[in-house]
């Protein structure tokens, strides 16, 4: 099993692009989350879903967009970039309910000009 | 609001040595908390969760309600414990799952 995948590893945007950031999972979980992880702050939770065509809001949701189209997949897009949102993105799943372990993806590193 | 505090942004201790990684929290309700530890160009992984109570490459944490407290702690450190910790808690959101608030993590190093 791959686990937690993220694609693309490293990506450059000019201020006002647009791009999508895709998270996929192999373990059939129902719950996947997006995260930023800025230095000094931790990872702050920017979406989430539990379960396939659902999502909801998470900490810092401004400026970005999701989508969980299929249970396996869950979409980050940033419809116009700006230098705020560079940053390391995580993507993270787990089962359904209460206190599971999250697993998390190698990251996706952005940088906004 | 929900928050998650880790007072050290860097630790440093000599191998053999004990070490304890603070963390306190502020949540109303009855926390669920969680150790994530990320080693060098690997991916963050659960190390330990209170609700298992148990001891995972010798760390160990207790929840302290009263402190509001979940400091992990290893008796003895190892050079391979050198990594990036992050402590974490669980919100519930009503009927609607629940998610992670994690702290600003404490880079562990451990010298030879």
């Amino acid at each position: 099993n791959a686990g937690v995948t993220q694609t693309p590893k490293f990506r450059v945007l000019k201020t006002g692009q647009s791009m999508t950031l895709l998270c996929a999972q192999d373990m059939n979980h129902e719950y996947m989350y997006w995260y930023r992880q800025d230095p000094g702050m931790g990872l702050r939770l920017i979406h989430y879903s539990v379960g396939e065509g659902t999502t909801a809001k998470g900490e810092v949701p401004d400026g970005y967009n999701v989508s969980r189209l299929k249970k396996q997949n869950f979409l980050l897009g940033l419809e116009s970039a700006a230098p705020s949102q560079t940053s390391v993105y995580f993507c993270a799943s787990s089962e359904a309910g209460s206190y599971e372990t999250q697993y998390f993806g190698p990251g996706t590193r952005l940088l906004v000009l | 609001a929900q928050r998650v505090t880790q007072p050290e942004k860097l630790l440093s201790v000599f191998k053999g040595a004990p070490v304890e990684l603070k963390c306190n929290y502020s949540y109303s309700g009855s926390p669920e908390l969680f150790w994530y530890v990320q080693y060098s160009r690997q991916r963050l992984q659960l190390l330990l969760r209170h609700i298992s109570r148990e001891s995972i490459k010798g760390f160990t944490a207790d929840l302290n309600k009263g402190e509001t407290s979940f400091h992990l702690k290893k008796p003895f450190a190892q050079e391979e414990d050198s990594a990036m910790y992050y402590c974490a808690l669980t919100v519930n959101r009503d009927n609607y799952g629940q998610n992670f608030v994690f702290g600003p993590g404490t880079r562990l190093s451990v010298l030879p």
